[in-house]
């Protein structure tokens, strides 16, 4: 069975310019959770989606957005791309939203903007 | 705020134990998790606590104290392979809040 599975895994791109980053979570999960790794540091929370609805938000600006397809899938995109944007972006999934449950992450996204 | 206390670095020699440290102060609590990263991988779930006591899983344990706020990842028979950053994460409503990680390098 895949784990998760995020798309594409490296990225370089130019200040001003927009990105959208892909996550399929593995089968059967609902619940698919977006997080940004700067170099050196934790994940830091973006994002939560669950049925398709955004059931959490962390503190990132809006020129952070992200939306849930029918199959659960999902898309982060920036606009407005900023030097400090650079990381590795995680997508995690879970089976539920319960926080019991444990979270599966994929390989991540490293964005690099210049 | 909100905010995770672990070490930035811990060194030990293969076959060795080490105890890995995590305070925290989160206004939601359910539990603490501990992931495992190796370099420009993804993150991988080691264990997770709900209640205070010993969670224990092969040559990785893990504690919790809730009253404390404080929890702790021991790792036995480290091997080489055991080098990587730790983090712990309070698990809040649907999202994880990381610690800055502890990087663990082994020696032989």
């Amino acid at each position: 069975d895949a784990g998760v599975t995020q798309s594409p895994t490296h990225l370089i791109k130019t200040r001003g310019q927009h990105v959208t980053l892909r996550c399929s979570p593995i089968s059967g999960h609902k619940s698919v959770s977006w997080y940004q790794q700067v170099l050196g540091q934790g994940p830091q929370f973006i994002f939560q989606y669950y049925e398709k609805e955004e059931r959490g938000r962390g503190n990132f600006p809006d020129r952070f957005s992200a939306r849930q397809f029918p199959n659960y899938s999902s898309e982060l995109n920036v606009n407005a791309l900023l030097l400090g944007d650079s990381a590795l972006y995680l997508c995690a999934s879970r089976v539920s939203r319960l926080a019991n449950t444990e979270a599966f992450f994929g390989q991540g996204t490293r964005l690099t903007v210049v | 705020g909100q905010s995770l206390e672990q070490p930035s670095e811990v060194t030990a020699v293969e076959g060795a134990i080490v105890q890995i440290n995590c305070t925290y102060q989160t206004s939601g609590f359910y539990g603490l998790s501990w992931y495992q990263q190796h370099d420009g991988g993804a993150p991988t779930f080691l264990s997770y606590n709900a209640l205070d006591g010993l969670e224990e899983t092969g040559r990785f344990s893990s504690f919790l104290s809730r009253s404390d706020s404080y929890g702790y990842l021991l790792l036995q028979e480290l091997q080489m392979k055991d080098s990587a950053s730790y983090f712990c994460a309070v698990q809040d409503t649907g999202k994880l809040i990381f610690g800055q990680g502890t990087t663990l390098q082994v020696k032989p």
